[in-house]
């Protein structure tokens, strides 16, 4: 079972370029989420969303954006890269929000030069 | 997240033997999450408490959430090599919002 599957797992880009962190997940949970990792900050929530074609923001949704157009697949996308965004990106997913343990990928590791 | 607070940031012990981490909300939790995240890799999941007063174990591994639901601890018998990483605490809260947030995580390195 692949689980989550997160790609790239590395990416070096340059401010103000465009991107899309692929998640897919093959379990069909309806609950995925991003977070984004920084030292000393923890994980914290980028977006997220409880089904396919609905989407929120969570605690630091600036500079990004998502679309869940499908149950697998939840991409976020940073559509002008800065410096601030260099981070380790996770996605997660679940049956639902509802008490249930998330499934994490393997992350990306953006650099943003 | 300011809404759960992990103490402490960093801890160091030495093998065999037992230490704590602690995870405090500011709000009544619904479900509570520990995981476990060895560095540079993803998250393991370990333990998801809902309960006031409820204890689970795994290993040498317990974790319990008080009655009032807004702080969990994480204890860790005889810790051992492979006990090193990054805890961190996630919950989502009884305002069922949908989000489930963490901590800042706590650094634990076994010292031979």
């Amino acid at each position: 079972n692949a689980g989550v599957t997160q790609t790239p797992k590395f990416q070096v880009l340059k401010t103000g370029q465009s991107m899309t962190l692929q998640c897919a997940q093959d379990m069909n949970h309806e609950y995925m989420s991003w977070y984004r990792q920084d030292p000393g900050m923890g994980l914290r929530l980028i977006h997220y969303s409880v089904g396919a074609g609905i989407t929120d923001q969570g605690e630091v949704p600036n500079g990004y954006n998502v679309s869940r157009s499908t149950t697998e697949d939840f991409p976020l996308r940073l559509l002008s890269a800065a410096p601030s965004q260099t981070s380790v990106y996770f996605c997660a997913s679940s049956p639902d929000r509802a008490n249930q343990p998330q499934h994490f990928g393997d992350g990306t590791r953006l650099s943003i030069l | 997240s300011q809404e759960l607070e992990q103490s402490p940031q960093s801890l160091i012990v030495q093998e065999g033997k037992n230490l704590t981490i602690n995870c405090t909300s500011s709000k009544t939790l619904y479900g509570l999450y520990w995981y476990k995240q060895k560095y540079g890799e993803g998250l393991i999941f370990l333990m998801m408490l809902q309960k006031g007063g409820e204890e689970k174990s795994h290993e040498k591994i317990t974790a319990k959430l008080d009655e009032k639901k807004q702080q969990s601890s994480l204890h860790i018998t005889a810790s051992q090599p492979s006990h090193a990483g990054i805890y961190l605490c996630g919950a989502d809260f009884l305002s069922r919002d949908d989000k489930i947030i963490f901590g800042k995580g706590t650094r634990l390195h076994i010292l031979p």
